[in-house]
């Protein structure tokens, strides 16, 4: 049973414009939200979190929203750059754990 | 500064053989996480240590795993009698504390045959 879940694959976007990861929970005691990036190659990078107590979060280009009532939480990219192509993961804990549990993935192509 | 490193790289051995895995975590980091990743997957939690402790190992997926971290610092995981089911990415994470932000070495890829 997935407790995060990231619907989308892959999602395509042109250069310039938003993109939007979406990513979906089932633990209402999850309380800690991140977003962390991968390239090929390399380990998941983190990007950014927010916490329960928030809805929103924002640092630079990138925006998380967090709905608790849907369980749903989204990564605002604006405006999206070739560099941000790259795996992008959705992640969460609940109570101050350490564990995290994660979604699949969204593969993100940022088109020319 | 250095981050996470780990080695080997890829390790592709035959189905029985034992295999060691290593985690250099980043210098002064506490806490370090061993995570399994199976392809078009997140990752998937394995143990955890603070310090030289192992404070959870709940994710270890059968007593054929273990991991050691002896001197608070570099840390091993081992997988004894390789089953194919084993073929993953391996990825490790070091954090200053428990509660922060975690940071991933860029994994052992394992193939079992």
């Amino acid at each position: 049973d997935q407790q995060v879940k990231q619907n989308s694959p892959s999602l395509s976007v042109q250069e310039g414009r938003i993109s939007i990861l979406n990513c979906d929970y089932t633990n209402s005691m999850f309380d800690y939200f991140l977003w962390y990036k991968k390239y090929p190659a390399e380990g998941p990078t983190f990007l950014i979190s927010i916490s329960s107590i928030k809805d929103k979060n924002e640092d630079g280009r990138f925006t998380v929203f967090l709905n608790k009532s849907a369980k749903h939480l989204s990564l605002h990219i604006v405006p999206s750059q070739p560099g941000d192509s790259a795996v992008y993961f959705c992640a969460a804990s609940a109570a101050s754990n350490y564990q995290l549990i994660w979604g699949a993935g969204t593969k993100l192509i940022i088109k020319p | 500064g250095a981050g996470v490193s780990q080695s080997p790289r890829y390790k592709v051995t035959k189905r029985g053989q034992d295999v060691a895995l290593r985690c250099d975590p980043i210098s002064g980091h506490v806490s370090l996480y061993w995570y399994r990743q199976a392809l078009g997957q997140g990752p998937e939690f394995l143990t955890y240590f603070n310090y030289e402790a192992q404070q959870d190992k709940s994710g270890l997926p059968n007593d054929r795993f273990s991991a050691e971290r002896p001197e608070g610092s570099i840390s091993t995981l081992t997988i004894q009698r390789t089953e194919q089911r084993d073929s993953a990415m391996y990825r490790c994470a070091s954090s200053l504390t428990g509660l922060e932000t975690q940071y991933f070495g860029p994994g052992t890829r394992l193939l079992v045959l």
